[in-house]
C-alpha cells in the first residue's frame, strides 16, 4: 500500500488552462503539505494543512488554491496556469505538527505547462 | 528568513573513496533531516536528527548535528555506485506548521 499518493503523476496542459492534483495519505497522520521542486531541485514549501486547516500560505499566488476535504486528502487547485509553474508538486504527510515528526513524501506530479 | 546552505552542490567521487557533505542552517533548531532524491523519484528520508551531537548510521552513510555550530555532516563510508543520487538536508525551525526548509541538494555521482 502506497502511504502518501498522488495523482496524476505527469499532467501536460497549455497556459491559461485550470488543472488540479490530488494527494492522498494512508497513514492516519493530521498534517499534509505541498512543496514545490523546480528545474534546479530547489524545493520550497507552498502549504501546509492540519485537520483540514490551513496553517501557512507561503507567498504562493493567488492562482494556487488548496483543498483539504478531509484530513487523508489535500487537493491544489490551479487556476489560469502559467510557463512558470512548470515544476515537480510534492504533496507530504506528517503525524501531526510538531517539527520533530518526519514527513513522509509522495511520488510527485510533474506539471508541464506549454 | 531561515537560509540552509550544503556544500558541495556537486561531487563526483571514486567507488572506495570517503567523503563528507555540509550543511549548514542561520538559525537555532535542533530539527534536521537528511532525504535522497533518485531522479525522477520522491524523497526518501534517510536520517532525523533531533538534538545537538545526534549521529546516526546506516550502511555506509552516517549523519552528525551540531546545533551549536548549526552545522549537519552526512559522511559516506567506501562509496559504492549505488549511492549516486541528490542529498537534501532540511531544516524545520518554526514547528510542523511551518514546513521544511530545504538545502539546494548535493548531486552525488561516484564513479567506478
Amino acid at each position: 500500500d502506497t502511504a502518501v499518493s498522488q495523482t496524476p503523476k505527469y499532467l501536460v496542459t497549455q497556459m491559461g488552462n485550470d488543472k488540479s492534483i490530488k494527494c492522498e495519505q494512508n497513514l492516519g497522520h493530521d498534517t499534509m503539505y505541498w512543496y514545490k521542486q523546480d528545474s534546479k531541485k530547489f524545493l520550497k514549501i507552498m502549504f501546509s494543512y492540519n485537520n483540514k486547516e490551513l496553517i501557512i500560505n507561503e507567498t504562493v499566488p493567488n492562482r494556487f488554491s488548496p483543498k483539504s476535504p478531509d484530513k487523508a486528502h489535500l487537493n491544489l487547485h490551479i487556476n489560469s496556469l502559467e510557463l512558470g509553474d512548470s515544476a515537480v508538486y510534492f504533496c507530504a504527510s506528517s503525524p501531526g505538527l510538531a517539527d520533530y515528526y518526519e514527513q513522509y513524501f509522495g511520488p510527485g506530479t510533474r506539471l508541464t505547462v506549454t | 528568513e531561515l537560509k540552509v546552505e550544503q556544500n558541495p552542490l556537486f561531487l563526483s567521487m571514486q567507488e572506495g573513496k570517503n567523503y563528507t557533505i555540509y550543511c549548514n542552517y542561520s538559525t537555532t533548531s535542533d530539527r534536521l533531516y537528511w532525504y535522497r532524491q533518485d531522479p525522477g523519484k520522491s524523497l526518501e528520508s534517510l536520517f532525523v536528527l533531533l538534538s545537538n551531537g545526534a549521529v546516526k548510521q546506516e550502511g555506509r552513510l552516517m549523519a552528525s548535528l551540531d546545533t551549536k555550530a548549526r552545522l549537519s555532516t552526512l559522511h559516506i563510508t567506501a562509496a559504492v555506485h549505488d549511492l549516486s543520487a541528490t542529498y537534501f538536508c532540511a531544516v524545520n525551525s518554526g514547528g510542523g506548521a511551518d514546513g521544511l526548509t530545504f538545502g539546494k541538494g548535493t548531486h552525488l555521482i561516484i564513479q567506478p
